[in-house]
């Protein structure tokens, strides 16, 4: 059982590069969302997505787009990096809004 | 809006002592409650949850946490500490229908000494 899948592991990107977070779930889980971790920060939701097709905007969506074509893919575009965008990213996945996520292992990204 | 608080961003103890890791919340009505464990390089991990009837939780890896409504307070609790045990740990708060999404704290990290 895979559960949430993110690649890549690791990534090192140049100012006003664009790259895309890739992660996938084989839950069949509705809801799914993406945090930023940064030291002294805990977790902070960019962007979720509550089924196919239907999107919405966390506590620090700018500079990141998401799209949700199928129930198990949710990636998240960087549209032009910048080092304030280093962070370990987390992909989530759960039944609903309201019942327990399940993580991903995280992106490691650093923004030179 | 809800809102989750852990007042201790660090906390130390010997391993074999006892472990109390706070968490608060805020939230109108009747939440859902969770502690998630994250180890050195890895995602978040379910330790437990609540979600109605007894206020005292049982986990995993011998964690237990009690809801208690007239303190909007959900601690972690764990009798005797193990090394392994050292992680960063989140409470997080939920609700069930309408457009609240999951709330986070900022975690509280757990060094164990020797």
């Amino acid at each position: 059982n895979a559960g949430v899948t993110q690649t890549p592991k690791f990534q090192v990107l140049k100012t006003g590069q664009s790259m895309t977070l890739q992660c996938a779930q084989d839950m069949n889980h509705e809801y799914m969302s993406w945090y930023r971790q940064d030291p002294g920060m805990g977790l902070r939701l960019i962007h979720y997505s509550v089924g196919a097709g239907i999107t919405d905007q966390g506590e620090v969506p700018n500079g990141y787009n998401v799209s949700r074509s199928t129930t198990e893919d949710f990636p998240l575009r960087l549209l032009s990096a910048a080092p304030s965008q280093t962070s370990v990213y987390f992909c989530a996945s759960s039944r609903d809004r309201s019942t327990e996520a399940f993580f991903g292992q995280g992106t490691r990204l650093t923004v030179v | 809006a809800q809102s989750v608080t852990q007042p201790d961003i660090h906390i130390t103890v010997s391993e074999g002592a006892s472990l109390e890791l706070r968490c608060n919340y805020s939230y109108g009505a009747t939440p859902y409650l969770f502690w998630y464990v994250q180890s050195p390089g890895q995602g978040l991990q379910l330790l437990l949850k609540y979600f109605s009837g007894d206020t005292l939780v049982q986990g995993i890896k011998g964690f237990e946490a009690e809801f208690k409504r007239s303190q909007s307070s959900f601690n972690l609790r764990k009798p005797s500490v193990h090394w392994s045990d050292a992680a960063e740990y989140f409470c997080a708060v939920g609700a069930q229908g309408g457009s609240y999404i999951p709330t986070f704290g900022r975690g509280t990290s757990l060094i164990v000494h020797p």
